[in-house]
This record gives structure tokens, C-alpha cells and sequence, in this order.
């Protein structure tokens, strides 16, 4: 149990367009789901925190107009990179929590923006 | 503010050696320690702790937590290829009206034949 997919795992697009990827619990309901980013070679970098139903809280440092996320079921949350530039490359990952603390990650998403 | 701190960040071992990962932490109103595995994807869970003292074991891993001493530590008996990884730990942290988990900068362990 306790599987997160996310869709797409891999995507290239041209700089000054949007992207949406999606996070998918599979097998329980999220009431809380996290968006991170990481770099080559780098820690999880929390980006913002979502819980369903409402407004995602985001850390300090990132832009919630260009990050925008939406909650909108206990089995999905979406992160849109808006307007993405070659500096947002980098590796997109979200974790879906149930009930207790333990994060469940998804497979992550490669973003190339040329 | 809340930190985490893994050590050693890197570690290369021969295939059966016995390693220990440390990660120590500052947070405020601690709620939880999770250990996870990275290869080359997304993170994979290994244990949660919770409770000071009691061993969590899983095959040739195991964790223990010390809440007094701010600390836990991963332990891998008979390292194999198959360990060689990132583990990451982190601490669930309660927070005003969300809770979040603080990530440490990782320990990359790299088992040789």
C-alpha cells in the first residue's frame, strides 16, 4: 500500500511556457501533500505544503504566483510552473500523508526548460 | 530555526563492513524522526521513530532514537552493493497550524565489492 505516482516523470519544455505536473495518491487519502524540488547532488528542499481543501503554505523563498499548487481532492494535488525558465530544471518531487507522519514519496519529475 | 544535521555526508565502504549514519537535529516541537533510502529516484521510507530508546529493526537495518541527545542513527550490518544510496533523515516538526518535515543534506554511502 501507500503508493504516490506522479505524472508526467519527465518533461522538456521551452522557456516562458507553463507546466503542470501531477501527484497521485493511488491507495489512500492525503490529507497533507508536499511539493520539493532538489538539485544534482543536493538535499529535498521543501517548497510548499498543501492540505486539501485549502490555500498550500509556502516556504520562504518561493514564489507562490509562479508555484502555483492546488489541492483539490484528498487523492491529488498539482504543482503548474509558470513561465518556467532553465533556472526551474530540476528535479520536481511530491509526498502524499495519511494519518500519520510518514511521507510517501512519488517517483519524481525530471523538468528540462530550454 | 529548525536544522538537521547528517554526518558523515559521504561514506565508501567495502561489501560486508558495518556502517553507522548520525543525524542530529534542532527543532521545536518535535513530533518524529523518518530515515529514508535515495537511489535514483523519488525517496523510499525505512522506519519511523517516535519513542527514545527503542530499536527499529528492518533486515540488516536498524534505528534508534535518542530525544534527550537529539539524535538517531541508521545502522547497516553486511553492507552490500545494493546499500550503496543516499539516506536522508528527517524530523516531523509541528508548526503553527501545519506540520512539515525537515529534511537533513543526506549521508551518500557507496558499498565497493
Amino acid at each position: 500500500g501507500a503508493v504516490v505516482s506522479q505524472h508526467p516523470s519527465r518533461v522538456i519544455c521551452k522557456s516562458g511556457t507553463s507546466v503542470k505536473i501531477e501527484c497521485r495518491s493511488l491507495d489512500f487519502q492525503a490529507t497533507t501533500m508536499f511539493w520539493y524540488r532538489q538539485f544534482p547532488k543536493q538535499s529535498l528542499m521543501l517548497m510548499a505544503t498543501s492540505n486539501e481543501g485549502s490555500k498550500a503554505t509556502y516556504e520562504q523563498g518561493v514564489e507562490k504566483d509562479k508555484f502555483l499548487i492546488n489541492h483539490a481532492s484528498l487523492t491529488l494535488s498539482t504543482l503548474t510552473v509558470t513561465s518556467a525558465h532553465p533556472e526551474d530544471s530540476s528535479f520536481y518531487i511530491c509526498s502524499a500523508r495519511g494519518n500519520t507522519d510518514t511521507q510517501y514519496f512519488g517517483p519524481g519529475t525530471r523538468l528540462t526548460v530550454l | 530555526e529548525d536544522k538537521v544535521v547528517q554526518s558523515p555526508l559521504s561514506l565508501v565502504v567495502h561489501e560486508g563492513d558495518t556502517v553507522t549514519l548520525n543525524c542530529s537535529y534542532e527543532v521545536t516541537n518535535f513530533r518524529s524522526l523518518l530515515w529514508y533510502k535515495q537511489e535514483k529516484k523519488a525517496p523510499t521510507f525505512l522506519f519511523m521513530l517516535t519513542s527514545s530508546g527503542i530499536e527499529k529493526k528492518s533486515g540488516r537495518l536498524s534505528s534508534i532514537l535518542d530525544k534527550k541527545e537529539l539524535f538517531s542513527i541508521l545502522n547497516i550490518t553486511a553492507t552490500q552493493t545494493g546499500d550503496s544510496a543516499i539516506y536522508l533523515c528527517a524530523w516531523g516538526a509541528m508548526k503553527t497550524s501545519y506540520d512539515k518535515v525537515i529534511f537533513g543534506p543526506g549521508t551518500s554511502l557507496s558499498v565497493i565489492p
